[in-house]
């Protein structure tokens, strides 16, 4: 399978502990995107790399939130402090020319 | 920013007939619109696209409009089948900007 997978697939921890979720892109794209998906609605943006590079940010994303992708291959999101409000699907996405880009299976995070 | 509004949010069909699933955006300036498929516990699937120099395109038995004009776009679904059961999305990009804006996504339902 060459599609973009995700680690883990499901995560439960307790509100103030930090989580890191991992994305691996489809081989050749040199874009990868994170999202986040709440209950009911649509994915929203969190932030973009292309190659190491991070070039976006959203508004969503605070100050407990970082995201990495070292040497422009796989990338990480951590989130540090969870709080309930963080519970949601975390999705990656990555894309070889602007904007066609294909999602992974998200990450389910449920803070108690 | 960008708005994009979906409707229906739910949608129920008998086996053979079609749907149709509409989504209006604010910016003027978007050019690219992609819907995608989610199915239940999975990340979204890239099933068909359109840019803003095309008024429609098809795909078997799936096919994209856009009216530029009164900046909204629609999604046809011919001869719909039970595997068609999903929430569907579209989303609208800019050029130049990376993220895409999700619409809220709508629920269909197609009975045997």
């Amino acid at each position: 399978d060459t599609g973009v997978s995700q680690d883990p697939r499901h995560k439960i921890t307790k509100r103030g502990q930090n989580v890191t979720f991992r994305c691996d892109p489809i081989s050749e794209h040199n874009r990868l995107y994170w999202y986040r998906q709440t209950l009911g609605q649509g994915p929203e943006f969190l932030t973009y790399f292309q190659n190491e590079a991070q070039l976006e940010k959203s508004r969503l994303l605070s100050d407990r939130f970082s995201a990495e992708r070292p040497k422009g291959s796989f990338s990480t999101l951590e989130i540090q402090r969870t709080e309930q409000g963080d519970s949601a699907m975390y999705l990656c996405a990555s894309s070889r020319v602007p904007e066609e880009q294909y999602f992974g299976p998200g990450t389910r995070l449920t803070v108690t | 920013g960008e708005n994009v509004e979906q409707h229906p949010s739910t949608l129920s069909v008998q086996e053979g007939d079609s749907a149709v699933i509409k989504c209006t955006y604010s910016d003027s300036a978007s050019n690219y619109f992609p819907w995608y498929k989610q199915e239940l516990g999975k990340g979204p699937q890239l099933i068909i696209d359109i840019r803003s120099n095309v008024g429609e395109k098809k795909d078997q038995r799936i096919a994209v409009t856009l009216n530029k004009t009164a900046k909204h776009f629609s999604l046809h679904i011919t001869e719909t089948q039970p595997e068609d059961s999903a929430v569907y999305f579209c989303a609208a990009s800019l050029t130049g900007f990376q993220k895409l804006v999700f619409g809220t996504g709508t629920r269909l339902l197609v009975s045997p």
